[in-house]
């Protein structure tokens, strides 16, 4: 696609709950990110994928993060079992190979709002 | 682990009124620098960027940043704002990894 798309756009949970949340990537871009933005806060590293590999999870906060990614496609991060520190904007980033790979293309975010 | 701080954390400007914001990063090597931009409603997208060569450079709508190699400083300027400028300014540095490291962001509120 053109841009960056990520869903859902607004999530409303109870804590205990699961949640996923997809980022589509721009279309051949070989790296994703994914950054979480507490309110008032900045943006913190979770994980970064080059392809379908997670060369760097070291932002995962806890074991109930994960994250997989389809070829160099979809990425889907599950929260287990949510907490009320999990409620946030969840930020995904994509960028290509080459003189292009240090800008990063945002989608819009998926605000996570856990009870 | 690197860092980067953003010292002003809320700007409140009227119209025409200079603006600098301030970034300071941590890493001691070669290091790419951006500022990104995230007006309401929409999502962060690219300011300016520095890579090498000359430490000013020149970024959309107006804006540059100047990057100081012995302050780790990579300050953003604007001579006018605009009410449209209001927005959250993020500065981010990336060095001897693939993760660009974001600052806490800065609010800017320009008042007509």
């Amino acid at each position: 696609g053109a841009g960056v798309s990520q869903s859902p756009s607004n999530k409303v949970t109870e804590k205990g709950k699961d949640v996923e949340l997809r980022c589509d990537p721009i279309s051949g871009h070989t790296a994703l990110y994914w950054y979480r933005q507490r309110l008032g806060q900045g943006l913190e590293f979770l994980i970064y994928f080059q392809g379908n590999s997670a060369p760097d999870k070291s932002g995962l906060p806890s074991d109930r993060f994960s994250a997989e990614r389809t070829g160099e496609s979809v990425s889907t991060l599950t929260i287990q079992r949510t907490q009320q520190e999990d409620s946030a904007v969840y930020l995904c980033a994509s960028s290509p190979q080459g003189a292009g790979a240090n800008v990063l293309t945002f989608g819009a975010g998926s605000r996570l709002t856990v009870l | 682990a690197q860092s980067v701080s953003q010292h002003n954390h809320h700007v409140i400007l009227s119209e025409a009124a200079s603006l600098e914001l301030g970034c300071n990063y941590s890493y001691g090597g070669t290091v790419n620098l951006f500022w990104y931009v995230q007006y309401p409603g929409q999502h962060l997208q690219l300011l300016l960027k520095y890579f090498s060569g000359d430490p000013l450079v020149k970024g959309i709508k107006g804006f540059e940043a100047e990057f100081i190699k012995s302050k780790f400083s990579f300050n953003l300027r604007k001579p006018s704002v605009q009410w449209s400028d209001t927005a959250e300014y993020f500065c981010a540095s990336r060095g001897g990894s693939y993760i660009p490291t974001f600052g806490r962001g800065t609010s800017l509120i320009v008042h007509p």
